[in-house]
């Protein structure tokens, strides 16, 4: 079966624009969580939908947003963009959200560039 | 709040000898531990998970609760095991919190 699908896979952007992101998980599943990956910072943890609703959220500015659909498939936003915004943004898919040892499943993750 | 920290950000051993990656968390409930692999050009993706008390490609990791450690350890390092791993925490729901990652390079 298709694994989690994100595009675009690369972008570029100028700082202020905004910018949207997009992820398909495996057919089937409900669970939809966003990373953001850099050098400096690692892997961290933008948020989580769950059936249409935003069920955690990481400590980031209220610049990045994002949803899911009734198809479990989610975006991301992030406006204003800033230099520091430059990142490998990730997706990760998993079947359900309390079932202890569920995998998440990654993406190969959209590259963004803010110039 | 959960921390995950991984103390190596590099680590360098040679082809056949016993590899050890540390992890150590703090977190006050009931964690469950995983560690992720990354290989050159390829997405992240599971290792193992401490819930299932499993062996992959030799590797294994023992929840230590005492010592709040999850490290990862295989007696005989392969070349074709030179990666970033990243061990990582999940507390609630579907969310992770990864450590800084490992950079392991096996030499021939």
């Amino acid at each position: 079966k298709a694994g989690v699908t994100q595009t675009p896979r690369y972008l570029i952007k100028t700082r202020g624009q905004q910018v949207t992101l997009s992820c398909s998980p495996i057919s089937g599943h409900r669970s939809v969580s966003w990373y953001q990956q850099t050098p400096g910072q690692g892997l961290q943890f933008l948020f989580e939908y769950f059936s249409e609703t935003q069920r955690n959220k990481g400590n980031f500015p209220g610049r990045f947003s994002g949803r899911q659909f009734s198809n479990s498939r989610s975006e991301m936003n992030v406006s204003t963009l800033e230099l520091g915004d430059s990142a490998l943004y990730l997706c990760a898919s998993s079947l359900d959200r309390d079932i202890r040892g569920t995998e998440a499943f990654f993406g190969q993750g959209t590259r963004l560039t803010v110039v | 709040a959960q921390r995950v920290t991984q103390p190596e950000k590099l680590l360098s051993v040679f082809k056949g000898a016993p590899v050890e990656l540390k992890c150590n968390y703090s977190y006050s409930g009931s964690p469950e531990l995983f560690w992720y692999v990354q290989y050159s050009r390829q997405r992240l993706q599971l290792l193992l998970r401490h819930i299932s008390r499993e062996s992959i490609k030799g590797f294994t990791a023992d929840l230590n609760k005492g010592e709040t450690s999850f490290h990862l350890k295989k007696p005989f390092a392969q070349e074709e095991d030179s990666a970033m791993y990243y061990c990582a925490l999940k507390a609630s729901g579907s969310r992770l919190t990864f450590g800084e990652g490992t950079q392991l390079t096996v030499n021939p």
